[in-house]
């Protein structure tokens, strides 16, 4: 296992069209999150998951993003016709149900759209 | 909102110098994290110190914390210019949310 997986790296896509990012945690790990990240600030909490539940998504940044996790494994997040202020670094962590083990991260998705 | 503040925003120091970031939190937590993102890149995690526990090293790196005043310092001895990245906090609340909650950074460079 060699860590938390994103794809893609990059996505490229034109203002309206949908996109849909993946990421595969650490196989021992039942906690998977979301985060989204804009230049010059910390990453800002999305959505997470804890294996195939979504407990937290009041704070999905509109009803234009949306998350899976449906076998409890990978995850997908979508965000339906993007918009230019969409253009993030979207980020995955993993980790185990207790938090005093810290979070494992992938190297993110960088957004941009055009 | 974010939970954690870190200061400096940005801090700029030569290679053999060390590195201090500080960290202040709101709210009580079950453990605070400090977390490396290099640029364009995912946050590595660096150290974790429980609540219960007031200093902690793991090489080049001191982490303290005080509960009381709601902050935590982050020291890298002897720094390098592999060590020029931007450092987050996180906290995890005690409230049973286990979502960590990340300041806006301090951005570091080490100049060789």
């Amino acid at each position: 296992d060699t860590g938390v997986s994103q794809d893609p790296r990059h996505k490229i896509t034109k203002r309206g069209q949908n996109v849909t990012f993946r990421c595969d945690p650490i196989s021992e790990h039942n906690r998977l999150y979301w985060y989204r990240q804009t230049l010059g600030q910390g990453p800002e909490f999305l959505t997470y998951f804890q294996n195939e539940a979504q407990l937290e998504k009041s704070r999905l940044l509109s009803d234009r993003f949306s998350a899976e996790r449906p076998k409890g494994s990978f995850s997908t997040l979508e965000i339906q016709r993007t918009e230019q202020g969409d253009s993030a670094m979207y980020l995955c962590a993993s980790s185990l149900t207790s938090s005093n083990y810290g979070y494992t991260f992938g190297s993110g998705t960088r957004l941009t759209v055009v | 909102s974010q939970q954690g503040e870190e200061d400096p925003q940005a801090l700029s120091i030569q290679e053999g110098e060390n590195a201090t970031m500080n960290c202040s939190y709101k709210t009580s937590i079950n453990n605070l994290q400090w977390y490396r993102q290099n640029s364009g890149r995912g946050l590595v995690h660096l150290i974790l110190i429980r609540s219960n526990e007031r200093e902690k090293h793991s090489g080049r790196l001191r982490v303290t914390l005080d509960t009381s005043k709601k902050s935590s310092s982050l020291l890298i001895t002897a720094s390098r210019a592999a060590d020029t990245a931007s450092y987050f906090c996180a906290t995890d609340s005690s409230g049973g949310s286990y979502i960590p909650t990340f300041g806006r950074g301090t951005s570091l460079i080490v100049h060789p």
